[in-house]
């Protein structure tokens, strides 16, 4: 157990809708980093957030979007949901900026159908 | 970007025998990274070893990095079933801040 926690497991919805998908960090790690990975490949990044601010992201549109809030606590919001979005969302937190040891939770499970 | 590729793709061996995975990069890095992932559940992080480091180990895994080939190498000693997992190698530059992962390596370990 890493002691990040996603929520939800699992999630559908139809293309064209809105999505928001939560991670609790571990206490004390003050970046969360969030990925995409679909399904027979590896996670891809998708941005990082350090002291509620973003720290980086990568080759990910607009309509993907996050939130760090003070209490360990984060979100992405993925608007205007296409089929391709279907994947395994993985939000990983760590105590430094930039890309140390990170700690995974177990992943929100996204269908667009 | 700095992405590891894993080799092989799919691996199959027995319980009890060792287990080798090779990763390569591109660029001068600062770390790199070995993870586990189980079927459809988040990564588990195994391994960092440093640019300056040679040989780390932990338990029955064996990591090697040789940067001048730009490449890495995971060792599992006397496998399990429990071992059965896809497994990630994540290079690390100093300008960038995320992990970029390859495809992995699908390791089966059959009892």
């Amino acid at each position: 157990e890493t002691g990040v926690t996603q929520s939800p497991t699992h999630l559908i919805k139809t293309r064209g809708q809105q999505v928001t998908l939560r991670c609790s960090s571990q206490s004390g790690h003050n970046t969360v980093s969030w990925y995409q990975q679909a399904l027979g490949q590896g996670p891809q990044f998708i941005f990082q957030y350090y002291r509620e601010e973003e720290n980086g992201r990568g080759n990910f549109p607009p309509r993907f979007s996050g939130l760090q809030f003070p209490n360990y606590s984060s979100e992405l919001n993925v608007n205007a949901l296409e089929l391709d979005d279907s994947a395994l969302y993985l939000c990983a937190s760590s105590l430094e900026q930039g890309a140390g040891e990170q700690f995974f939770g177990p992943g929100t499970r996204l269908t667009v159908l | 970007s700095q992405q590891g590729e894993e080799d092989p793709q799919a691996l199959s061996i027995q319980e009890g025998e060792n287990a080798t995975m090779n990763c390569s990069y591109k660029t001068s890095i600062n770390n790199l990274q070995w993870y586990r992932q189980n079927s459809g559940r988040g990564l588990v992080h195994l391994i960092l070893i440093r640019s300056n480091e040679r040989e780390k180990h932990s338990g029955r895994l064996r990591v090697t990095l040789d940067t001048s080939k730009k490449s890495s190498s995971l060792l599992i000693t006397a496998s399990r079933a429990a071992d059965t997992a896809s497994y990630f190698c994540a290079p690390r530059n100093n300008a960038g801040n995320m992990l970029t992962f390859g495809g992995g390596t699908r390791l089966m370990v059959k009892p």
